[in-house]
This record gives C-alpha cells, structure tokens and sequence, in this order.
C-alpha cells in the first residue's frame, strides 16, 4: 500500500513566522503535490514537483515555496505567514508513470492555522 | 474556462438504496475520469478510473459512467450504507497531462 505521510496533524502558527510543512511518500512515486483545501472552494493546487529538484507553480503559489531536495520528500514553505493561509494542506503522490493512470495517493493533511 | 460542477447540496438516501452522484464538466475534454473519497478531516482516497473509451466500470457495490457527448460521469452506489457517508470528488484529467482537476465533492448522508 502507498503511504503518504505528512509531519503534522495540526499546527498553529503566529502571523509572519515562516513554516515548514514535510510530506514523505514510500512508493518511489515521481510525482507529489500540494493543494489547500478550504470550504466551498475545494481542491487547490499549489505547486507540484515531477522530478527531485523541479518545480512547477500550481494554480494558487503566491505566499508559497517548495523544496524536493529526496524523491520520497515535498516540503511546502510559508515564508510568512498570514491569516489567510488557514486551511488543510494536503500532500499527494502520483507514479513513476505519466500516462493517464496516475492515481494520486494523498496524505492524511496538516491543519494550519495562523493566528 | 474549464468547469466542474458537482452538487454542492448533500444528498441524502436510506439506507439500502442506491445512490447517484453527478459530475458535469465544460470546456473539458478529459482523458479520463476519476472518482475519489473523503472522509472529514482526512485525504481523498481513489475509488475508481474509467477512461474515455470506457462507457462504465465496475467494483463491487460502485459503479461509474462516463459520457463524453453529454460531458458527465455518474457515480452509483448500490445498497448504500451508512458507513458509504462521505464526500465524493470527481476528477477529470486532460489528455496529456498526468495531473486531475477536482471538483468541489458532493456530501453523501445514508441514513439507518
């Protein structure tokens, strides 16, 4: 079974700090992405990595950066942190293939809230 | 723009019946379709895959359609149960891309 791990459940941070929020996956999975998830408005993706160092800007990156330093690690960054980046950030995995069935694996999710 | 519209209003069923659940997408024209879980406070977890060739696919009480000429796929779950309650997201991929738009889920409630 993939899993996919991401380092909190919950987290609560004060305005302008800068968080770091990790997600590791174990199925040697090419893909990964981060999206926020907020009522009403769904899935959003932020960025995604296909490869270990590369990066590509979703469809919401602003007040966002990300490092894929490992395969198996995507790390989202909040340089600083603002109010309206509360939400649930969820990390997803897709496979080594990218032909029409990649299936995303997702995390359990990482509910932020700045304060 | 690209659309994906989902009930955003619950639905709710008793127990034993079957449940539909519809995905309408516009200025799409997807590779393939999928169909995710989720549960509150968790990640969507896949269900199911049906590919543009592909007129239904089946697995175990689930059962899904896709029709591109309407530009919908429905979603069945047949003797639904309680522990079935959830939200469902669709997801349509484009050819030639590897990465699926979600839609907004729809709120599945199947009472006793």
């Amino acid at each position: 079974d993939v899993k996919v791990t991401q380092s909190s459940r919950y987290l609560v941070k004060r305005t302008g700090e800068k968080v770091f929020l990790e997600c590791v996956q174990d199925m040697d999975h090419e893909n990964m992405f981060w999206y926020r998830q907020d009522p009403g408005l769904g899935l959003r993706l932020i960025y995604f990595s296909y490869d270990v160092k590369m990066k590509e800007k979703g469809d919401i990156p602003e007040g966002y950066s990300v490092s894929r330093e490992k395969k198996e690690r995507f790390s989202l960054i909040l340089e600083s942190a603002s109010t309206n980046q509360t939400s649930m950030y969820l990390c997803a995995s897709s496979g080594s293939d990218r032909g029409p069935t990649d299936t995303q694996y997702f995390g359990p999710g990482t509910r932020l809230t700045v304060l | 723009s690209q659309k994906i519209e989902q009930n955003s209003e619950a639905l709710n069923i008793q127990e034993g019946k079957t449940a539909t659940l519809t995905c309408n997408y516009t200025n799409y024209s997807p590779a393939y379709l999928q169909w995710y879980r989720q549960d509150p406070g968790r990640g969507p977890v896949f269900l199911l895959l049906i590919r543009e060739n592909e007129k239904e696919k089946r697995k175990e009480r689930l059962k899904v359609t896709f029709d591109t000429t309407l530009k919908q796929s429905l979603f069945h779950i047949t003797a639904s149960q309680p522990a079935d309650s959830a939200t469902y997201l669709c997801a349509p991929t484009s050819g030639g891309s590897y990465i699926p738009t979600f839609g907004r889920g729809t709120s599945l409630i199947v009472h006793p």
